[in-house]
């Protein structure tokens, strides 16, 4: 079944906006990744965590990954309305992949 | 320069019908996948193929079998297709120590 669970599923914000989803694991992972699907695209591939408590930025987005392996999140800061899409996360158990539900973030101007 | 390139991008067909899709990469990738999206966006793995050996997804029918010509490419032959497969079917690629997957453009499959 499921392993991966992220929240929320649907996310609106107005631009300039904060933004965050979670993804929550069952078990330890070795490391997760985020990627980025644009409405219509295919998902791209933005980062790696591997290290407990590991944050990474890319510009306005943050990474982080728990201190328990276990969960993980991505935060926005100011939202554009090029940020719209789905977020996914993947997880890696070392055994299995997963992807996330993934999160879909509508950007209002 | 397509890393991961897949035809057709787009598929109408009948109930019934056989259908294949082409995947190809030419990043060296050791690993190539296929993935099914629903309309809820969920992605789910069908297959993996690494290096000749082969990990199927349970949960995928039988009327679907992947086959690979060469490490470069991976396509996806379905059988009597039903109206449930309709869905975007992504290739991907990844290497060991590379990062993340890179995916496909997507086949946007209609069974009608």
């Amino acid at each position: 079944g499921q392993q991966v669970m992220q929240i929320p599923q649907y996310q609106h914000v107005q631009e300039g906006e904060d933004f965050t989803t979670y993804c929550n694991s069952s078990t330890t992972l070795s490391n997760i990744q985020w990627y980025k699907q644009r409405p219509g695209g295919h998902p791209v591939f933005l980062i790696q965590l591997v290290k407990s408590g590991e944050v990474k930025k890319q510009k306005r987005l943050t990474f982080q990954f728990g201190e328990a392996k276990k969960n993980s999140s991505l935060h926005i800061t100011a939202t554009q309305t090029t940020d719209v899409g789905t977020y996914f996360c993947a997880a890696n158990t070392g055994n299995q992949f997963y992807f996330g539900t993934g999160t879909s973030l509508t950007v209002i101007p | 320069d397509t890393a991961v390139s897949q035809t057709p991008k787009y598929l109408v067909t009948q109930m019934g019908n056989d259908k294949s899709i082409k995947c190809e990469q030419n990043l060296g990738h050791d690993t190539m996948y296929w993935y099914k999206q629903d309309s809820k966006k969920f992605l789910k793995i069908m297959f993996s193929y690494n290096n000749k050996e082969l990990i199927i997804n349970e949960t995928v029918p039988n009327r679907f079998s992947p086959k690979s010509p060469d490490k470069a490419h991976l396509n996806l032959h379905i059988n009597s297709l039903e109206l449930g497969d309709s869905a975007v079917y992504f290739c991907a690629s990844s290497h060991p120590g590379l990062g993340g997957y890179t995916f496909g453009s997507g086949t946007r499959l209609t069974v009608v």
